[in-house]
């Protein structure tokens, strides 16, 4: 029971490459999330998604995608890296949308150069 | 403006003595507040929820307080332990959009031997 789990870990990207951060949970929950954090700020949620099939923006959408592939993965697409999201991106998943615990994966650590 | 705010930024006290944090939200109307525990190059872990009706829950050598008339909660911790080296992040949901779940920038603790 592996809980979340995120690829990978580590990355270094150029300005203007593309990658995605892959997530995935085994817990049979029906909401997953995006955040980011930075230093000195809290977690800021980039995308989440309520059940399989839906995806929806929070407060911090601009220069990503997602896309919930089934129940267990929900991925996060930079198109066209960018400095400014340099970053430790964080995913979750909850039974209930916001209201249940959220439980964490181990982060994934974004250099963009 | 929806925000929750911490205090102190960061804390060191000794092992073995007892300590308190602080959050103040403006979140309205209000769902709960959790806090979270944050070791470093970790996801954060859920340590307690409460609702609008619940003044005090406990885990453990952990004890949150809500007061949401002032929106104010704290997290003692008591006989602190090593262990208890991590950021504790205190996290509010609301009922509205823009409020859907706001992370608080957190408190760094340290436990010194």
């Amino acid at each position: 029971n592996a809980g979340v789990t995120q690829t990978p870990k580590f990355q270094v990207l150029k300005t203007g490459q593309s990658m995605t951060l892959q997530c995935a949970q085994d817990m049979n929950h029906n909401s997953m999330y995006w955040y980011r954090q930075d230093p000195g700020m809290g977690l800021r949620l980039i995308y989440y998604s309520a059940s399989e099939g839906t995806t929806d923006k929070g407060e911090v959408p601009n220069g990503y995608n997602v896309s919930r592939l089934n129940k267990r993965e929900f991925s996060l697409r930079l198109e066209s890296a960018a400095p400014s999201q340099t970053s430790v991106y964080f995913c979750a998943s909850s039974g209930q949308l916001f209201s249940d615990e959220q439980f964490f994966g181990p982060g994934t650590r974004l250099t963009v150069l | 403006k929806n925000q929750v705010e911490q205090s102190p930024q960061s804390l060191i006290i000794l092992e073995g003595k007892n300590c308190t944090l602080q959050c103040n939200y403006t979140v309205s109307p209000f769902s709960n507040l959790r806090w979270y525990k944050q070791d470093t190059g970790r996801g954060p872990v859920s340590l307690t929820i409460m609702t609008f009706s619940e003044n005090t829950k406990s885990n453990g050598r952990y004890t949150a307080t809500l007061d949401a008339d002032t929106k104010q909660s704290s997290l003692h911790i008591t006989a602190s332990q090593l262990s208890d080296s991590a950021s504790y992040i205190c996290v509010v949901s609301g009922y509205s959009s823009a409020s859907k779940i706001i992370f608080g920038s957190g408190t760094r603790l340290s436990i010194r031997p």
